[in-house]
Order: structure tokens, then sequence, then C-alpha cells
């Protein structure tokens, strides 16, 4: 089965809102790393995370290694943050190659 | 800074011909670096990484192949495209098996 659950896969805001994203996994993982993919394809690095919390402005991230998971919190929503943003998990008994959420879409409205 | 190029942007294919894909990074010696695909409207796959020059490993068979003719570059290619290898591919690298970043990408159609 997946070892990667994103959710939601949809999401919605308004500007200056704002929401999480989470990312469970089936298997014990040693990393995850977050995406905003945007209209263009490009995937831009968000953060990357051996265990506990890192922030970035507007965005927080934490991910918890042993209850199998990972979330990422957006503050004060922004038309530029549109877009679909991914998690991706290595699993600490592979070749490293991390294997991707579904992806959440989410949508910045006025 | 490093930059990460890819060439082409986009590539309209027929089915049965050859496919080359390129990848340089600038501004890192010796990155690890990978190849992804993402098909339209999904996630992305690990398709193969490199840690040094002229040594690639496959993560999924998709019936593509890549090589790494100098430290700097990454090329995906197939003698033969089957409809299934339409989608988007992104190149990335890391400095040492941690944070990837990834490239442009190319978007390729076969027809």
């Amino acid at each position: 089965g997946d070892q990667v659950e994103q959710s939601p896969s949809a999401l919605s805001l308004h500007e200056g809102t704002g929401s999480a994203l989470r990312c469970n996994f089936t298997t014990t993982m040693r990393a995850v790393q977050w995406f905003q993919q945007n209209s263009r394809g490009s995937l831009i690095n968000l953060f990357y995370l051996a265990s506990g919390t890192k922030e970035n402005g507007r965005l927080k991230s934490t991910f918890n290694s042993k209850e199998s998971y990972s979330t990422l919190h957006i503050r004060d929503a922004q038309l530029e943050d549109s877009g679909t943003y991914f998690c991706a998990a290595e699993a600490k008994d592979n070749n490293n190659a991390p294997r991707f959420g579904a992806g959440t879409k989410l949508s910045v409205k006025p | 800074a490093q930059t990460i190029h890819q060439w082409p942007v986009a590539e309209i294919k027929a089915v049965g011909s050859p496919l080359s894909l390129g990848c340089t990074i600038k501004g890192k010696s010796s990155p690890n670096l990978y190849w992804y695909w993402q098909a339209t409207g999904g996630t992305l796959q690990q398709l193969f990484y490199s840690i040094t020059v002229g040594q690639v490993e496959s993560v999924v068979q998709l019936n593509l192949s890549a090589s790494r003719p100098k430290d700097d570059q990454f090329i995906l290619s197939t003698e033969k495209l089957l409809l299934s290898h339409s989608g988007f591919y992104l190149c990335a690298w890391s400095p040492g098996g941690d944070t990837q970043y990834f490239g442009p990408g190319t978007r390729l159609l076969v027809l």
C-alpha cells in the first residue's frame, strides 16, 4: 500500500486565513521534505526536516517520526500561495528514494 | 549560487521515436542527481539517482535509461518512446542525500 497518505487532496482558503496540510506515513520515515509546485510545474523547496519543527515566514512544518506524520501549516494565506503542495518522505530502509504524497491543491481566493 | 537547467523545455514526440532529456547543475561539485517523472495531475516518482559520475542507479523501470557522462550532467533517454512516457520530467540535485532542489522540468507529450 501507499506509504505516504496526504490530506486534504484539495483546499480552498480566503486571503488572510490559514490551515494545515498533513501527511501520514505507514512506515518509519527518517526525513520529510515539503514542496510547493506552481502553475509552471516548478517545485519549490519549502522545508526539509529530520525531526521537530521549522518555521519560515507564514509557513511552519513539523515532523514526528515516532507518530508517523508531518504537517505543514499556512497562516495569513496570500494569492501567491496557490498551487499544489507535496510532502516527500524518505523511509529508513530504502535507498533514500523519497515517496511523494498525492498532493494538496490549494486555491487562495480574494 | 547553484543553478540547475533542463532541456528541452517541452517536446512533442511520436511513439517509437528516441528521446534525450538533459540536466546540468552549475556551482556545485559532485552533487547527487535525480530524475523524477510526474504523470499529468499526478504525484512524483523517482526514476534514477546518481551519486557520482559514471554511476547511475535505477529506482523504477519505465523503459528509460539514464547516464551521467560528466559530474554536472545527467541525461535521461530511451530509444523507443511509449505513450505512457508522456508527462513532466524533473531533474533534482542534493548536496548529499538530504534536501533536494528541482529544475524547471521538461514537459513531454508522446503521440
